[in-house]
C-alpha cells in the first residue's frame, strides 16, 4: 500500500507554546489530506480536511485559528497547534487520498502531543 | 443515527482459529465504500481492504475477507488463521460518494479489540 509519513512522532510542550506537525505522501500525489485527533481508546475525529493549494474545511466545534493546517503541495500538508494548552495533548493522524471519490486513504504513523 | 455500527467492544480468539469481527452501516447513499483498518498499540492505521457497493463478489486479501451482505447493510471483517500479531484495536469505515460531507470523508466505528491468545 501507498505510504504516508509524519513527522515528529511525538513531542512534548510547555503551555503557550506552538507545534508543527508534517505529513508527506511518499509515493503518490495526495489532492486530498485529512487531519485526525483520537483520544484514549476512543475512534478517529475528523479535523479537517484539506486541498492542495485551498484553504482547509474545519469539522464543527474544531477551531481554524488554533489548528492551523496549510497544504502547499500535492505531497505535503502541515498542521499547527497554536498556543497549546494541556487540553489539546492527544494523538492525532493524518491522512492521504489520491484523486477520485472512492480512493482509499493511507494513513501516517500519528503524532503524540503532550502539552505540559 | 450512528452510520457505522460495531457491536463488539473486545474479542478473544485462539491462535490459528478463525474470527469475524462485526459491523453494519447505514447510508441512503447507493455508490459507497466500505473499509477495515487495523490499528496496533504503536498507533498507525493499516488499510486492510476495501469493498465497494457495486462490488458483486466479497473483497478478500491474504487471511482477510469482506462478507459483504448489502441488504443487510453489514460488512464483516472475517480473518482466518489468526496469529498473535492480529492483537489490534480493528475499526469499519465507510465513505459515501455523492452524500458524504468533508468531501467524501471517513465514518469510523468505535472499533473492536481483538487479542488472539496463543
Amino acid at each position: 500500500g501507498a505510504v504516508v509519513s509524519q513527522h515528529p512522532s511525538w513531542v512534548i510542550c510547555k503551555s503557550g507554546t506552538s507545534v508543527k506537525i508534517e505529513c508527506r505522501s511518499l509515493d503518490f500525489q495526495a489532492t486530498t489530506m485529512f487531519w485526525y485527533r483520537q483520544f484514549p481508546k476512543q475512534s478517529l475525529m475528523l479535523m479537517a480536511t484539506s486541498n492542495e493549494g485551498s484553504k482547509a474545511t474545519y469539522e464543527q466545534g474544531v477551531e481554524k485559528d488554533k489548528f492551523l493546517i496549510n497544504h502547499a503541495s500535492l505531497t505535503l500538508s502541515t498542521l499547527t497547534v497554536t498556543s497549546a494548552h494541556p487540553e489539546d495533548s492527544s494523538f492525532y493522524i493524518c491522512s492521504a487520498r489520491a484523486s477520485g471519490r472512492m480512493g482509499t486513504q493511507y494513513f501516517g504513523p500519528g503524532t503524540r502531543l503532550t502539552v505540559l | 443515527a450512528q452510520k457505522i455500527t460495531q457491536t463488539q467492544p473486545g474479542m478473544f480468539v485462539q491462535e490459528k482459529e478463525a474470527v469475524t469481527l462485526d459491523c453494519t452501516y447505514d447510508t441512503s447513499d447507493p455508490s459507497y465504500g466500505l473499509f477495515w483498518y487495523k490499528q496496533p498499540s504503536s498507533g498507525e492505521m493499516i488499510f486492510l481492504i476495501y469493498q465497494g457497493s457495486y462490488d458483486q463478489q466479497n473483497a478478500t486479501e491474504g487471511r482477510y475477507s469482506l462478507n459483504f451482505q448489502k441488504a443487510r447493510k453489514s460488512a464483516n471483517l472475517v480473518i482466518s488463521a489468526s496469529q498473535l500479531g492480529d492483537s489490534a484495536m480493528y475499526f469499519c469505515a465507510m465513505r459515501e460518494a455523492n452524500y458524504g460531507g468533508s468531501q467524501g470523508n471517513l465514518i469510523f466505528g468505535k472499533g473492536t479489540k481483538l487479542s488472539v491468545k496463543p
